[in-house]
């Protein structure tokens, strides 16, 4: 079956350091690739999507490469701020673009 | 302002005692989904809808029921709610298929006594 697998939070940076959150998937098919952020209190929000291999997203700094080799969607920034602080979700779509499965979220703090 | 929104956000109630969370979006978007969220599980999906009348099984339906009459809502119906219920639930919507950008209500956190 179809899941995401995210890495453990909390995840805690300085200002202006570098970012990686891993997720990998096991998917059947071309599955499309999500990352959401959940700011306190509020639902979640699309950072970037890729809907096939090689696809890069990007948004707001924060970029994923589509990797089907390995299975991957890693989600990188180079330069995080204080208000990046959230938890980040790592998700999928099947085939037909109908269900989703989420990852467990990965907090990150970022501190000044 | 385009939104999604969910009534309640709050809500304690007891075992057995049927309830309902409304959930309405006001951009004419065909998908419609329901999420819930527990602690190190991240989100998952209890019903979606592509469109009126069009309703399908997520990962975790049992226990649950949706209806879509109408395009703008799709209420989640728990007609005998126990305490493994508990959660916080998300309802989502996007144009479309699943594959475009889904846009969140603030969620309903619910108790189940």
């Amino acid at each position: 079956g179809n899941s995401v697998t995210q890495m453990e939070g909390p995840v805690t940076l300085s200002e202006e350091a570098f970012l990686t959150i891993n997720c990998t998937y096991t998917a059947t098919g071309y599955p499309s690739l999500f990352w959401y952020v959940q700011y306190p209190g509020e639902g979640l929000q699309l950072l970037l999507k890729a809907t096939k291999a090689d696809d890069k997203g990007s948004n707001k700094g924060f970029e994923a490469t589509y990797r089907k080799e390995t299975t991957s969607f890693h989600l990188e920034k180079g330069s995080v701020q204080v208000s990046d602080s959230a938890v980040y979700f790592c998700a999928l779509s099947d085939d037909n673009f109908n269900k989703f499965y989420f990852g467990s979220g990965t907090k990150l703090n970022v501190k000044p | 302002e385009a939104q999604v929104t969910q009534n309640p956000r709050y809500l304690i109630t007891v075992t057995g005692k049927k309830l309902t969370v409304t959930c309405s979006q006001n951009m004419n978007h065909e998908y419609m989904s329901w999420y819930r969220q527990d602690p190190g599980l991240g989100l998952r999906q209890i019903y979606y809808s592509m469109n009126v009348e069009v309703t399908d099984k997520g990962d975790v339906p049992e226990g649950y029921k949706v209806s879509r009459k109408e395009k703008r809502n799709f209420p989640l119906i728990l007609e005998s709610p126990s305490p493994n219920q508990t959660s916080l639930y998300f309802c989502a919507s996007s144009f479309g298929l699943g594959n475009q950008p889904q846009h969140f209500g603030d969620g309903t956190r619910l108790s189940i006594l």
